[in-house]
């Protein structure tokens, strides 16, 4: 399983863009880059996947270069409500340990008025 | 509509006793999975489950089991066995290997 590197917290303000980078060094040919987000006391939620170059949907972008050995979460416009912990995973999505994906510590944002 | 529910949310047990979480999903998810939290880490694997009547082990599986008799369904037994079992449990289900997972709400155990 690729161990992923991802700072441990973060600041910002309102308005501001913010760029969460993960490294995966050892990311394996097949392998997804797919981030969640989790605010206290609840479950993580879903944001984004992807395999290559830029994938973006309604709330963040996902940019990973041709070497695949990082990957960076885009979040256009932070409000106060995106404050919570941000978790990158990386994992072959046909392999049979794809489930037992490791979250790690993730990165804590927050964000300031 | 269609969701994850845990119960309950706050379960107090004391020491000694075997205690079982309960997650249930009408998502019609084939997967289902239970994580730990500590305060201030990451997830970690407790169990998965990627079909009825089927359940492997994550990385800390010692001193929790579980059942997968109904789709649905996908209790998880804290036995007095475990160690160190006050922590918050996520339960979560996906359609399938590699899909998007989508977590309950969370039973915070707490132990004395």
């Amino acid at each position: 399983l690729a161990k992923t590197t991802q700072p441990i917290s973060m600041d910002s303000y309102e308005g501001q863009e913010v760029n969460i980078t993960c490294s995966h060094n050892n990311i394996a040919t097949n392998d997804y880059i797919t981030w969640y987000q989790q605010f206290p006391s609840q479950g993580p939620r879903f944001i984004i996947q992807g395999y290559k170059t830029k994938v973006t949907n309604e709330v963040a972008s996902l940019f990973i270069p041709a070497d695949r050995k990082s990957s960076t979460l885009s979040l256009p416009r932070v409000s106060l409500s995106d404050t919570a912990v941000y978790y990158c995973l990386v994992g072959d999505r046909r392999s049979e340990n794809f489930n037992k994906f490791y979250f790690g510590s993730g990165t804590k944002l927050n964000v300031k008025p | 509509d269609g969701g994850i529910t845990q119960s309950p949310k706050y379960l107090f047990r004391k020491e000694g006793q075997n205690v079982t979480l309960s997650c249930e999903q009408n998502l019609n998810h084939d997967a289902m999975y239970w994580y730990r939290q500590d305060p201030g880490q990451g997830l970690r694997l407790i169990y998965y489950s990627q079909i009825v009547n089927d359940f492997q082990k994550g990385d800390i599986a010692e001193g929790y089991s579980v059942s997968r008799e109904k789709k649905e369904s996908f209790p998880l037994t804290v036995t007095s066995a475990q160690k160190n079992p006050t922590a918050f449990y996520l339960c979560a289900s996906s359609m399938g290997r590699g899909s998007e997972q989508y977590f309950g709400p969370g039973t915070r155990l707490t132990v004395t």
